[in-house]
């Protein structure tokens, strides 16, 4: 069965650093999600891509936060520099087209800044 | 804006007592209610999409109903694989973003 991919799984950092995170969406799949989730909440959206298109990052914290999808397949979210309150977990999913219901989630990666 | 509040927090059953979760929404138009499971470390498996006011849908124990302002999510003799933590998301017209509450999570003990 199709699955997202995600890595690292785990990732600690200490804050100002810079830190990197991997997504490969189901293959096939147009739309890429970056999520994040913390600890007791619902994931809230931070960046939409429609192939290699941004389509929404209004809710990106874009001081710090990058995200790219290049030849519109995988996708890298960067954190520079990593504050405490980054703490959290960042999830990708992907889903068969722009509008489409079901949004299939990766593993995550959870991520502590010290 | 869309909003998604669902109750209880956090809900003990036994093995076989069902039960049910609640998912209140304000939307300007809803285009799909959305139910996932979520196991402790990892991401959220989808469960259901409902679209309009008294649809209905099940898979083995869950059943998900829909109302103009709220879902609910049956759990029917639960078991204890049946232990994680079960979110609702909603999508309004015009908008791709899904609007999730912050989730029911639910122990059941043998």
């Amino acid at each position: 069965e199709a699955e997202v991919a995600q890595s690292p799984r785990y990732k600690i950092t200490e804050k100002s650093q810079a830190v990197a995170f991997w997504c490969d969406p189901i293959s096939g799949h147009a739309t890429l999600y970056w999520y994040r989730q913390i600890l007791g909440q619902g994931p809230e959206l931070l960046v939409q891509f429609q192939d290699e298109s941004v389509v929404d990052d209004s809710q990106l914290p874009k001081d710090r936060f990058s995200a790219e999808r290049l030849k519109g397949v995988d996708s890298t979210l960067k954190i520079q520099p990593a504050e405490l309150g980054d703490s959290a977990m960042y999830l990708c999913a992907s889903s068969s087209q722009m509008g489409a219901d079901e949004q299939f989630f990766g593993p995550g990666t959870r991520l502590t800044v010290l | 804006e869309d909003q998604v509040t669902q109750s209880p927090e956090a809900l003990r059953l036994q093995e076989g007592e069902s039960s049910s979760l609640n998912c209140s929404y304000t939307v300007s138009g809803l285009r799909g209610l959305f139910w996932y499971r979520q196991d402790p470390g990892k991401g959220p498996e989808f469960l259901f999409t409902l679209y309009s006011a008294g649809e209905e849908k099940e898979k083995e124990r869950l059943k998900a109903t829909l109302t103009k302002k709220e879902s609910f999510l049956h759990i029917t003799a639960p078991k204890p694989e049946d232990s994680a933590t079960y979110l609702c998301a909603v999508r309004s017209y015009g908008n791709n973003r899904l609007a999730f509450g912050k989730g029911n999570q639910v122990v059941v003990i043998p």
